[in-house]
């Protein structure tokens, strides 16, 4: 069946843009997650779904990064005015249940590149 | 706070050898344990978890890990190691009491080179 599908998969914006990251988790997974992996930092958690509601936001870096879930099921990632800092790979996952110990199903990401 | 350590950043081995790939964890109570390869311009895939039970946990490809409660260890192996499993390998760790969510911390990645 179908995987974690993000879109676009290369992102090439200029300093001050705004970009959006677009996920589409597998179908019937209730949990949706987002990732960031960089170079200096590996991979880090950035905000958790269920539902549509996002109940651990604990990882946006800054109020110019932000997140909604619609449907319960697609998901897109904002990042305003973009930095150079935030060049790096996001990650998006699902997983069917809720719990800690449901495995997560990763997308391939979206690189984004700010020049 | 929660945290994984993987001390080798690459691992080099010979094809038809065995591996493995070190992890260490911290964490208060009882840790859900994970590790993740990651290919080439691809995202994540899941090898195996350590919920509860028997210590060894055997996985996709063949792979298999050993959780040690008192070394805080859960070393990532594989008796016979293949040119194909040459990858970035991720060690991660979540917690039971972690909201009744998966909020993964993730190690910081130990890259597995396997030579012909």
């Amino acid at each position: 069946g179908a995987g974690v599908s993000q879109s676009p998969s290369n992102k090439v914006t200029e300093k001050g843009k705004d970009v959006e990251l677009r996920c589409d988790p597998i179908s019937g997974h209730t949990a949706l997650y987002w990732y960031r992996q960089s170079l200096g930092q590996g991979l880090e958690f950035l905000i958790y779904f269920q539902g549509n509601s996002a109940p651990d936001k604990s990882g946006l870096p800054s109020d110019r990064f932000s997140a909604e879930r619609t449907g319960g099921s697609v998901s897109t990632l904002t990042i305003q005015r973009t930095q150079q800092e935030d060049s790096a790979v996001y990650l998006c996952a699902s997983s069917l249940a809720q719990g800690a110990n449901s495995p997560l199903h990763f997308g391939n990401g979206t690189r984004l590149t700010v020049t | 706070a929660q945290s994984v350590a993987q001390p080798e950043d690459q691992v080099n081995v010979a094809e038809g050898n065995p591996l493995t790939v070190k992890c260490t964890y911290s964490v208060s109570g009882n840790p859900y344990l994970f590790w993740y390869v990651q290919y080439p311009n691809r995202g994540l895939q899941f090898l195996l978890k350590y919920i509860t039970g028997d210590n060894l946990v055997k996985g996709s490809y063949g792979f298999e890990a050993e959780f040690n409660k008192s070394q805080t260890s859960f070393h990532l192996k594989k008796p016979s190691a293949l040119v194909s499993d040459s990858a970035l390998y991720f060690c991660a760790v979540s917690h039971v009491f972690s909201g009744g969510y998966n909020k993964l911390i993730f190690g910081a990645g130990t890259r597995l080179a396997v030579h012909p």
